[in-house]
């Protein structure tokens, strides 16, 4: 069965960096992208970008440009998300997704990131 | 930026039909996709290419699109449909900027 597993809940410091993973498994890893999708505390979803699993390919949210990196590493199925210059409104859970070219069919289980002084 | 506009609320009675529309300027040529997150756990796609059901979601959710505006219909709500809902689509510039809608809480009561 497909699952997506993401690493734990971070707390970081405002300026520091995060680097979220999700590994996949019960499918080929690269014949599909992997989305990432945040949510605020109390707030909706926010498309943050995607990368092809298959060559890295990326394609970023206008407004997370120059902050965000998506990566993959092949030989464990496993995807990666870092946010750099963290600020107090980065605060969210941070969700990977499978991108089936027919919607996100499976997410993982999503990371708290909290950021604070 | 490119914006999905949804109403905020609607509420429904058990065994009713609750409509929520998702408004936005490049649905005329793209995809809505419609997701159903309830509260504390990952959102689920019950609705892909504006009408097309995956497989596991009830026959009684169904999608429609009609110009500027995709809807995602709820025929015979059931309690357990009570959920935030969520369309996504992406916008025409050829930029693939992609874009969630402003949710609409379903309440069934």
């Amino acid at each position: 069965q497909v699952q997506l597993v993401q690493s734990g809940a971070e707390v970081k410091k405002p300026g520091a960096s995060v680097k979220v993973s999700c590994k996949a498994s019960g499918y080929t890893f690269t014949s599909y992208g992997i989305s990432w999708v945040r949510q605020a505390p109390g707030q909706g979803l926010e498309w943050m970008g995607w990368i092809s699993a298959y060559n890295g390919n990326t394609n970023y949210a206008q407004k997370l440009q120059g902050r965000v990196t998506m990566t993959t590493d092949t030989s464990t199925s496993t995807a990666y998300m870092e946010l750099r210059s963290l600020r107090s409104d980065d605060t969210a859970v941070y969700y990977c997704a499978k991108d089936s070219g027919y919607g996100f069919d499976y997410w993982g289980q999503g990371t708290l990131v909290t950021v604070s002084s | 930026s490119y914006e999905l506009t949804q109403p905020p609320s609607v509420s429904v009675s058990p065994g009713q039909t609750a409509r929520i529309t998702c408004s936005g300027d490049a649905l005329p040529k793209k995809y809505a996709y419609w997701y159903q997150q309830k509260s504390g756990q990952a959102p689920v796609l019950v609705i892909y290419e504006d009408s097309k059901r995956p497989s596991g979601i009830p026959e009684r959710f169904s999608g429609s699109s009609s110009g500027t505006m995709a809807t995602l219909t709820i025929s015979g709500a059931q309690v357990e449909d009570e959920a935030d809902y969520y369309c996504y689509s992406t916008d025409s510039s050829g930029n693939h900027r992609n874009v969630f809608g402003t949710g609409t809480k379903v309440t069934v009561l």
